[in-house]
């Protein structure tokens, strides 16, 4: 298995470009999350998803949008980049029980 | 809100040593979880503390859980250098947890031989 994937490992953008990272998970876990983190403030929840076709806001998700097509995938989308989301993004799953989450092994975006 | 809290937040210590890194949470509990990270890496599980008075030791690694306090601590005993890392606890307070998992800011401990 490979477990938890992330695409692209690294990403620099300019302000006001989008993009999209892909995150998939072989596990057949049902929840699905997004993360960033930031020096000093942990992990922080963008999105998170129950299910396929569910999505909801977390923490902080102004910024982001997110879509589960498919149970495996999780998708974030910045519309329009701004320096303030430069940060290391993590997806991470879970199978639910006692909901430990597994990583990916993140994103590091840098917006100019 | 539930707010979670590390102490210390960075730590150097030598091989050999014993430590304790605490991790305070602000309200009521179901589940505790501790995760290291390697520098430029992913979180790893390392624990997961269900009930009060729970402990669970992996290696060198031991955690503990008091919901009365509201404190769990992970304790080192003579630690190696291959600990190097950030730990961070998380805590949740609700039954469904999938949005209600809190991360303390992290402890990043270094070992110095």
């Amino acid at each position: 298995n490979a477990g938890v994937t992330q695409t692209p490992k690294f990403r620099v953008l300019k302000t006001g470009q989008s993009m999209t990272l892909l995150c998939a998970q072989d596990m057949n876990h049902e929840y699905m999350y997004w993360y960033r983190q930031d020096p000093g403030m942990g992990l922080r929840l963008i999105h998170y998803s129950v299910g396929e076709g569910t999505t909801a806001k977390g923490e902080v998700p102004d910024g982001y949008n997110v879509s589960r097509l498919k149970k495996q995938n999780f998708l974030l989308g910045l519309e329009s980049a701004a320096p303030s989301q430069t940060s290391v993004y993590f997806c991470a799953s879970t199978p639910g029980g006692t909901f430990i989450r597994f990583f990916g092994p993140g994103t590091r975006l840098t917006v100019l | 809100e539930l707010k979670v809290e590390q102490n210390p937040l960075f730590l150097s210590m030598q091989e050999g040593k014993n430590y304790t890194i605490y991790c305070n949470y602000s309200t009521t509990s179901d589940r505790l979880y501790w995760y290291r990270q390697d520098p430029g890496k992913s979180l790893e599980s390392l624990f997961v503390l269900l009930s009060n008075g729970a402990v669970k030791q992996e290696g060198r690694l031991m955690a503990s859980l008091d919901t009365k306090a509201r404190l769990s601590t992970l304790h080192i005993t003579a630690a190696v250098h291959d600990l190097s890392a950030t730990y961070f606890c998380a805590v949740d307070n609700t039954k469904t947890s999938y949005d209600k998992v809190i991360f303390g800011p992290g402890t990043s401990l270094s070992v110095i031989p």
